[in-house]
């Protein structure tokens, strides 16, 4: 099994609908964070999360909210789904160890469509 | 704002050539540097990591160097195998702002041709 999974894979949907993806991780990290990849833009981070009880806004956050439900638990919600919203989404995790930025990990992704 | 390039987009080389990645970045107060491998309809695979006070960092064929000073980063992947056509990500992690989060490049997307 992978370390980070994603949840679904693929995902079409309709303009204004409400859609949620969501990701778990058997890492044991603290620190949680979704992105979005864009063709030709590289990946954008949407929120992130040091631990249960701290939530942030990444760089694109607008549009999107996020929910924390347990450590190795992170969902992203798309509240009402809009076309250029349609990418694909990674979560990743990383440990905060001893103070040091450690290494990231990636789930496989969700490839969105917002029709 | 820290900005990451990667040049070139895309390379195409024979089998069992030795290649080099470019990966440059704007801001050099960075605590590490990652490469990733990204394959069609997968996720992002850590390739290596290299932290600010390393110079290089190794796994197999793969060889990473950082040049913080200058803001670069290459991948050295020797004897090029079909199997390692993919895209190549490189990010890093800097050290202003409250993220601290990964900034990537758009990616090097390479071709190795049997």
């Amino acid at each position: 099994d992978a370390d980070v999974t994603q949840t679904p894979r693929n995902r079409i949907t309709k303009t204004g609908k409400r859609i949620m993806l969501e990701c778990s991780q058997t890492k044991g990290h603290d620190r949680m964070y979704w992105y979005r990849q864009d063709p030709g833009l590289g990946l954008r981070l949407i929120y992130y999360s040091f631990d249960v009880k701290d939530i942030n806004k990444g760089e694109i956050s607008d549009g999107y909210s996020v929910s924390r439900q347990a450590q190795a638990k992170f969902s992203l919600s798309l509240e009402s789904a809009i076309p250029n919203q349609t990418a694909l989404y990674f979560c990743a995790t990383s440990d905060s160890g001893t103070g040091v930025y450690t290494e990231a990990f990636f789930g496989q992704g969700t490839r969105l469509t917002v029709v | 704002k820290q900005e990451v390039t990667q040049i070139p987009a895309a390379l195409s080389v024979p089998e069992g050539e030795n290649l080099v990645l470019n990966c440059s970045f704007t801001d050099s107060a960075i605590y590490n540097l990652q490469w990733f491998r990204q394959d069609p309809g997968k996720g992002l695979t850590s390739l290596l990591l290299i932290q600010s006070s390393q110079r290089e960092q190794t796994s197999g064929r793969l060889n990473a160097s950082l040049d913080k000073s200058s803001g670069r980063s290459t991948l050295y992947i020797a004897a090029s195998q079909p199997g390692d056509s993919a895209t190549y990500l490189c990010a890093v992690r800097r050290v202003s702002g409250s993220a601290r989060q990964l900034t990537f490049g758009s990616g090097t997307q390479l071709t190795v041709l049997p």
